[in-house]
């Protein structure tokens, strides 16, 4: 079964809103990672937050983590036609090898 | 560093042939990852290395499979015989050993079987 996984499946905005995607795991892990990948390539390691950590910044990116809810979020602020892209969780369940989610695929409309 | 490099980035083959796959890690790196991308099953691991050791390849589909690490900066894929639901796109990922690193990942090879 998936160990992450991420909502919503797709999410359309207009340039310059915020985008939110969540990711929700089932058992207990050291870190989780989010990723991009814009068609055609691979993918992008963006955030790594340790479990022990509850939110991390990296320019327009900001990363929460509730391990009480098994679920993080990621958020990009004032987003561009560039951000589209799709976007993946890993979480490492108990440590082991990272398990990528679905994916939620964002499409920001110029 | 130029990054993970694989080759080729497409690859078409018949039912049949012998399909290899191909990886140069990023140097100082020591964890390789095979992974394989389909639209119904989304990312899958097949098989990762640590210091050139395979450690676990519980996800490699079926005999057919077979990946080897002859050094610690490439690594290769092979499929033989292929078959046509073997058609997707294949990434290597690889990551300095420890926790909290993340991967990079590689362009990967778009194999396509007819």
């Amino acid at each position: 079964s998936q160990q992450g996984e991420e909502d919503p499946q797709a999410l359309s905005i207009q340039e310059g809103e915020n985008a939110t995607m969540n990711c929700s795991y089932k058992t207990s892990i050291n870190n989780l990672q989010w990723y991009r990948q814009n068609s055609g390539r691979g993918l992008v390691h963006l955030i790594l937050i340790r479990s022990n950590e509850r939110e991390k910044h990296s320019g327009r990116l900001r990363v929460t983590l509730d391990t009480s809810k098994k679920s993080s979020s990621l958020l990009i602020t004032a987003s561009r036609a560039a951000d589209t892209a799709s976007y993946f969780c890993a979480t490492d369940a108990h440590g082991q090898n990272f398990v990528f989610g679905p994916g939620t695929r964002l499409s920001v409309l110029p | 560093d130029a990054g993970v490099i694989q080759s080729p980035r497409h690859e078409v083959t018949e039912m049949g042939q012998e399909v290899t796959l191909r990886c140069k890690l990023i140097s100082g790196h020591n964890s390789l990852f095979w992974y394989r991308q389909t639209m119904m099953r989304g990312l899958e691991l097949l098989i990762y290395f640590n210091n050139n050791v395979p450690i676990d390849d519980s996800g490699m589909p079926e005999d057919r499979f077979s990946a080897k690490m002859p050094n610690a900066s490439f690594s290769t894929l092979k499929i033989q015989p292929s078959e046509p639901r073997d058609s997707a796109v294949y990434f290597c990922a690889s990551t300095p050993t420890g926790e909290n690193y993340g991967y990079t990942f590689g362009s990967g090879t778009r194999l396509t079987v007819v």
